[in-house]
């Protein structure tokens, strides 16, 4: 496509349920990133995959959360038994030949109630 | 661990040139990227430096000195819709390594 493409846009949840959140990046980038960006905050990595390597996990912040990359294309990010602190925009990027310059797409909001 | 400091706020005159700085103390560096993000809006991508010197894109330009760790993004006749959060990365080594962000800069410009 045209720019990365996240779903859904926002989304609400109750605490202790599990979410998926979608992410299709530019096509034939080989590199795709999720961060994480709580209100007002930087952004914090959490996983990154490159082309058909094992993905590298270390920011994830526990182990409710994982994500794959299916077919080297569209990713999700599943976190699981949700807590009030996951709630925050997850954004997702992807690259080609990187010099510092990610396409990242419009996130999506995750609220925790 | 990895320490990007940047300004949290700068308020400057529409018109007017404004430089944010950007510190970093990291584990390795290969370059310092930019991005813009306008509020609900997605980071968009600025400039990259990964040479010493000042690069220029219009009315952005961003400077880099690698021995003292730290660089700028200078702005340049403000406009309104300049307003917005600005970010630097840094980029650890040469592969397609996470880029590492500070927390940004929040530039008002006002009339």
């Amino acid at each position: 496509g045209a720019g990365v493409s996240q779903s859904p846009s926002n989304k609400v949840t109750e605490k202790g349920k599990d979410v998926e959140l979608r992410c299709d990046p530019i096509s034939g980038h080989t590199a795709l990133y999720w961060y994480r960006q709580s209100l007002g905050q930087g952004l914090e990595f959490l996983i990154y995959f490159q082309g058909n390597s094992a993905p590298d996990k270390s920011g994830l912040p526990s182990d409710r959360f994982s994500a794959e990359r299916t077919g080297g294309s569209v990713s999700t990010l599943t976190i699981q038994r949700t807590q009030q602190e996951d709630s925050a925009v997850y954004l997702c990027a992807s690259s080609l030949a990187t010099r510092g310059g990610y396409t990242f797409g419009s996130g999506t909001r995750l609220t925790v109630v | 661990g990895q320490s990007l400091e940047q300004p949290s706020e700068v308020t400057a005159v529409e018109g007017a040139i404004v430089q944010i700085n950007c510190t970093y103390q990291t584990s390795g560096f290969y370059g310092l990227s930019w991005y813009q993000q306008h509020d609900g809006g997605a980071p968009t991508f600025l400039s990259y430096n990964a040479l010493d010197g000042l690069e220029e894109t219009g009315r952005f330009s961003s400077f880099l000195s690698r021995s003292d760790s730290y660089g700028y993004l200078l702005l340049q006749e403000l406009q309104m819709k300049d307003s917005a959060s600005y970010f630097c990365a840094v980029l650890l080594d040469s592969g397609n390594t996470p880029l590492v962000f500070g927390k940004g800069t929040r530039l008002s410009v006002i009339a």
